[in-house]
């Protein structure tokens, strides 16, 4: 086990609602990236948080948001929720540092996301 | 940008044999990372291994082993003796070296290995 966990492990929402998924980085990690994979595919960058700041953002709208807390914990948020949001989203927590393995990205179980 | 490609979408084998998937990637950049994931069906990526561009050394990890070729841009994964705990999607993925040292994944589209008993 990575030590990353998510929660909720499934969660069923309807279209136009927000939903908020929640990450916990493995103990010493203080960067945190997002991931959506559709069923079938690979998993498709959403953005990553360093230190509480946005650093980096894939091809995805505004709506889905997020949060990292000074314990570097994680939140997801996607508002106005659509069909093609269903997913399993996957949490990566790393070390912010330069060094050969250290920034290697360790996932959590995921969120397995069904918007109906 | 990056793109990984993984043209096997689905392999059976039957157990003990060895098998092997592709995995060839494209990049314009000279430094980067390539990586293989595991995942079965409970969903949890399972890191497996991570290569640096400037190390085209191959390595082997008990039944496991990785082949990386920069002239072909290719780094493909072969499992010796399977077993049926090797069943699972497969995913290979880069990430460009910065200064920084955390840049986002790209993954291919995965292949999914059915080990037969």
């Amino acid at each position: 086990e990575t030590g990353v966990t998510q929660s909720p492990t499934h969660l069923i929402k309807t279209r136009g609602q927000q939903v908020t998924l929640r990450c916990s980085s493995q103990s010493g990690h203080n960067t945190v990236s997002w991931y959506q994979q559709a069923l079938g595919q690979g998993p498709q960058f959403i953005f990553q948080y360093y230190r509480e700041e946005e650093n980096g953002r894939g091809n995805f709208p505004p709506r889905f948001s997020g949060l990292q807390f000074p314990n570097y914990s994680s939140e997801l948020n996607v508002n106005a929720l659509e069909l093609d949001d269903s997913a399993l989203y996957l949490c990566a927590s790393s070390l912010g540092l330069k060094r050969e393995g250290q920034d290697t990205q360790y996932f959590g179980p995921g969120t397995r996301l069904t918007v109906l | 940008a990056q793109k990984v490609t993984q043209a096997q979408t689905e392999i059976s084998v039957v157990e003990k044999e060895d098998v092997t998937l592709d995995c060839v990637y494209e990049t314009r950049d000279t430094t980067y990372y390539l990586f293989w994931y595991k995942q079965p069906p409970s969903g949890e990526l399972v890191f497996l291994i991570r290569r640096n561009s400037f190390d085209e050394q191959n390595e082997i990890s008990g039944r496991y082993s990785w082949n990386f070729q920069k002239s072909t841009s290719s780094f493909n994964f072969t499992i010796t003796a399977s077993q049926v705990v090797d069943s699972a999607v497969y995913f290979c993925a880069l990430t460009l070296i910065s200064n920084f040292g955390n840049e986002k994944l790209t993954f291919g589209t995965g292949t999914r290995l059915t080990i037969i008993p």
